[in-house]
């Protein structure tokens, strides 16, 4: 089972959809998690950090379910420009090493 | 965050050759990275660039062939040896922990994007 796991889509919507990604860990000490941008050609980038309480960052949610190691990021009102691979990343606990998914890509269509 | 650049930003390279690649930060960073990124694939961490002494490298990925340097808190290099067709990958540096301030995560640089023929 790979550490980290996300659906690698594509995830065709329309503008001004909602859409949700969800990516596993399997490691369950893991203690930091994030979201990361990366467009085509381009390097990742910081999206956000994902706390245990849930965090909103204007049009992005994430969220942090422990039990079932899971994390989740919502988009609402999607925009063309949204349309990117997002990263799940999880810090592993024993190495403090990043761990990378594979990546979710989305794709806004006009 | 820190302002990171790396050169060149992209290589054409014949097997055999070998290619440095620079990292330069605009800051004073505790912690720098490898990290390479094959076609469709997502990140995998080369090695972690210690400054003064020698880097410490991930299962897969030996000093002979990724030769690091990091000979102040602000650059890095990475060399790829004896290039084959399975080095052609992204290769990016991160950085983590700009001096005195702890950062959460990590930032890229701009990567490289190496073709091996």
């Amino acid at each position: 089972r790979k550490e980290v796991e996300q659906d690698p889509g594509p995830f065709n919507v329309p503008e001004g959809a909602t859409v949700a990604f969800n990516c596993t860990y399997s490691n369950s000490a893991s203690q930091s998690f994030f979201w990361y941008r990366q467009d085509c050609r381009k390097e990742p980038k910081l999206l956000m950090s994902v706390y245990s309480s849930g965090n909103e960052d204007g049009r992005f949610t994430a969220q942090l379910n422990r039990a079932s190691q899971y994390i989740s990021l919502l988009i609402r009102d999607s925009k063309l420009s949204d349309s990117a691979t997002y990263l799940c990343v999880v810090r592993e606990f024993t190495t403090d090493k990043l761990i990378f998914g594979t990546g979710t890509l989305l794709a806004v269509q006009p | 965050s820190a302002v990171i650049s790396q050169k060149p930003s992209r290589d054409i390279c014949q097997r055999g050759t070998s290619l440095t690649i620079q990292c330069q930060v605009d800051s004073q960073v505790t912690m720098m990275f490898w990290y390479r990124q094959q076609p469709g694939q997502s990140l995998t961490l080369i090695a972690t660039a210690n400054q003064g002494s020698e880097a410490t490298y991930e299962s897969g990925f030996v000093i002979d062939k990724f030769p690091i340097s990091r000979p102040n808190l602000t650059f890095s290099t990475l060399t790829v040896s004896n290039m084959s067709p399975e080095d052609s990958s992204i290769y990016l540096c991160s950085v983590e922990d700009l001096m005195g301030r702890r950062t959460d995560t990590q930032y890229f640089g701009p990567g490289t994007r190496l073709t091996v023929l």
